[in-house]
């Protein structure tokens, strides 16, 4: 069964420090999806990134990257120079291409609740 | 275009009352689904739906019921509510790109906070 595993329940920082959130999935199946959210204490969900199995290429958006490995099963989150803005919950999930009879669903890890302390 | 959005925003309920939450897309999306979010849990999937007139059973779908009777609309009910269901509810949707296979993104809704007394 598929499963994600955020083991850092909370993680708190001081403005400007890097910090990594971790990632790790289990799943059988070659092709699959992960996806960042998100979630600010205003309560919604914002769609971050998403990655195919194919691709371990790593990614940069501006403050945030993105290291997908597969030989580890891991999608790990940096975010560079840290802000107050960045506090916030993040989810990782796993998704399962549906060609495979898969169902059409997202599987969440817990999360991991980032402070920024000024 | 105001996305997913989700009906209503707070609610609160008595034991064995019954409800409505109303999910609605104005992205022509296939796929739409109904997550519930409890404390240490992340997100769970309660049923999902990948077109007009289909539903399916996600992870915890017990206690719940869904109909999907237009594309732009996912309807999520509770018959007999329980303080078990107190939780905050997401309602998302995703394209369905073409050629098929292929999952997109799933964009999420606000959020309907529901407590069950």
């Amino acid at each position: 069964a598929q499963k994600v595993t955020q083991a850092q329940t909370e993680i708190s920082v001081v403005e400007k420090e890097d910090v990594t959130l971790d990632c790790v999935y289990e799943t059988r199946d070659t092709t699959y999806y992960l996806f960042w959210y998100k979630q600010p204490p205003s309560g919604e969900l914002v769609f971050l990134i998403r990655r195919n199995s194919f691709d371990e290429q790593n990614e940069i958006s501006g403050r945030y990257s993105w290291n997908f490995q597969k030989s580890t099963s891991s999608f790990n989150f940096t975010i560079t120079a840290s802000q107050v803005v960045d506090s916030a919950v993040y989810f990782c999930a796993l998704s399962e291409d549906w060609t495979q009879g898969g169902s059409e669903k997202l599987v969440f890890g817990k999360g991991t609740k980032l402070t920024v302390n000024p | 275009n105001a996305g997913v959005t989700q009906t209503p925003k707070f609610r609160v309920l008595k034991t064995g009352q019954s409800m409505t939450l109303l999910c609605a897309q104005d992205m022509n999306h296939e796929y739409m689904y109904w997550y519930r979010q409890d404390p240490g849990m992340g997100l769970r999937l309660i049923h999902y739906s990948v077109g007009e007139g289909t539903t399916a059973k996600g992870e915890v779908p017990d206690g719940y019921n869904v109909s999907r009777l237009k594309k732009q609309n996912f309807l999520l009910g509770l018959e007999s509510a329980a303080p078990s269901q107190t939780s905050v509810y997401f309602c998302a949707s995703s394209p369905r790109t073409s050629g098929g296979g292929r999952i997109d993104t799933q964009y999420f809704g606000p959020g309907t906070r529901l407590t069950v007394l």
